[in-house]
């Protein structure tokens, strides 16, 4: 079946930092992939995605590229600030409407 | 436009209890999902429905939980009974077709104790 690994938190950065999240999946055909973002006490909100290889995925500084080669789809911000502390889901959807979503990772930012 | 409603957004029940929780999914979603998140096993769906019908119960760990959409704006998730194993946040989400981007609600935090 299909899955998602993900570094594990918690990762602890300081404010203008680089950030990268690593995520590696396992999927049969050509999944579209996704980066979530929770902030303390929302829902998942969709950060950036993908739908099939050498695509990148951008929004609010953040970038993704789909590597079918390696299977992976790191997530990096070249600049990190105090308001990207939250927890990121990497996921991917396969056949059918379902998201596999990897274990998330905390991500602090210290001013 | 109202984003996708939850509700209760915390739930504190005894074991044995009977828990309900509802969802609203975002006016003219198609697709109605249920997740459960818990720090052992991270996101997991539950269930999902396409046009008020389930589609996939797979991810339902047990019989103790049930699933319903009465129509295209409410949707429950039953627990009966409840164990304190079931304590976690339960997220709904809808799109608006196949394979187009989930919205998630704030979820309902569940404790049983």
């Amino acid at each position: 079946g299909n899955s998602v690994t993900q570094m594990e938190g918690p990762v602890t950065l300081s404010e203008e930092a680089f950030l990268t999240i690593n995520c590696t999946y396992t999927a049969t055909g050509y999944p579209s992939l996704f980066w979530y973002v929770q902030y303390p006490g929302e829902g998942l909100q969709l950060l950036l995605k993908a739908t099939k290889a050498d695509d990148k995925g951008s929004n609010k500084g953040f970038e993704a590229t789909y590597r079918k080669e390696t299977t992976s789809f790191h997530l990096e911000k070249g600049s990190v600030q105090v308001s990207d502390s939250a927890v990121y889901f990497c996921a991917l959807r396969g056949a059918g409407n379902k998201l596999t979503f990897g274990g998330g990772t905390r991500v602090l930012v210290k001013p | 436009d109202a984003g996708v409603i939850q509700s209760p957004r915390h739930e504190v029940t005894e074991m044995g209890q009977e828990v309900t929780l509802r969802c609203k999914p975002i006016s003219g979603h198609d697709y109605l999902f249920w997740y459960r998140q818990t720090m052992m096993r991270g996101l997991e769906l539950l269930i999902y429905f396409n046009n008020n019908v389930p589609i996939d119960d797979s991810g339902m760990p047990e019989d103790r939980f049930s699933a319903k959409m009465p129509n295209a704006s409410f949707s429950t998730l039953k627990i009966q009974p409840s164990e304190p194993r079931d304590s976690a946040v339960y997220f709904c989400a809808s799109s608006a077709g196949r394979g187009l981007q989930q919205y998630f609600g704030p979820g309902t935090r569940l404790t049983v104790t």
